[in-house]
């Protein structure tokens, strides 16, 4: 069955400092899409990267990339010079097959300390 | 206005009472998404909309009724809600290409109903 696992619950990091958020994912399809979502206190899901199957390349927004090792079947997420502003759930979330269907992970909350 | 966007952002109402969360999106998609966010618990999908049709049911039970009467609103309307019913209910939007795995499904969140049952 495909399923998204988070399992840190919640971490801290220092203003300023980089911080990696880990996502690994169980799924037998070949084509699949992988994605992260922040989620601060308002409730807004924002989306931050995309991940696909076939890229070779590590994604990158800013000061977000993705760490993608399909091998291990793990998509961790690095935040850099990590601000204030992060403090804020975190959900890795995948597409893996022809239904419409995204599951989610149970998310980390991250907490940067000034 | 931009992206997605629902109203009410801030909704409680009594068992009996019927309601209607609204939906809509301005990033010419053509699929649509009621998700439900409760305390500790992971996003659950409840519906799916592509093209107005209504393609996916996760086993919701029946006093929620999605509408989709364009590719650009969504409703989902509410009545004899349960307290357990309380939860962020949030509307997603996307370009569906039928391949799993393009970067174009990248779903796109509205602000969420925060909605309070009691």
């Amino acid at each position: 069955a495909q399923k998204i696992t988070q399992t840190q619950p919640g971490m801290f990091v220092q203003e300023k400092e980089a911080v990696t958020l880990d996502c690994t994912y169980d799924t037998s399809d070949q084509s699949y899409g992988l994605f992260w979502y922040k989620q601060p206190s308002s409730g807004e899901m924002i989306f931050l990267i995309y991940q696909g199957s076939y890229d070779e390349q590590n994604a990158t927004e800013g000061r977000y990339s993705l760490n993608f090792q399909k091998a291990r079947k793990s998509a961790n997420l690095v935040i850099s010079a990590s601000q204030l502003g992060d403090s804020a759930m975190y959900f890795c979330a995948g597409r893996m097959d022809s239904s419409y269907k995204l599951i989610f992970g149970s998310g980390t909350r991250l907490l940067v300390r000034p | 206005e931009t992206g997605v966007t629902q109203t009410p952002r801030h909704l409680v109402m009594g068992m009996t009472n019927k309601k209607s969360l609204k939906c809509e999106q301005h990033l010419g998609h053509n699929a649509m998404y009621w998700y439900k966010q409760s305390a500790k618990k992971p996003l659950e999908l409840m519906f799916v909309y592509n093209f107005k049709e209504q393609t996916e049911n996760n086993s919701v039970p029946s006093r929620f009724s999605p509408e989709c009467p364009n590719s650009s609103h969504l409703f989902l309307h509410l009545h004899t809600l349960q307290p357990e019913d309380s939860a962020l209910y949030l509307c997603a939007s996307s370009q569906v290409t039928g391949l799993a795995g393009s970067s174009t499904d990248t779903q796109y969140f509205g602000p969420g109903t925060r909605l309070t049952v009691l």
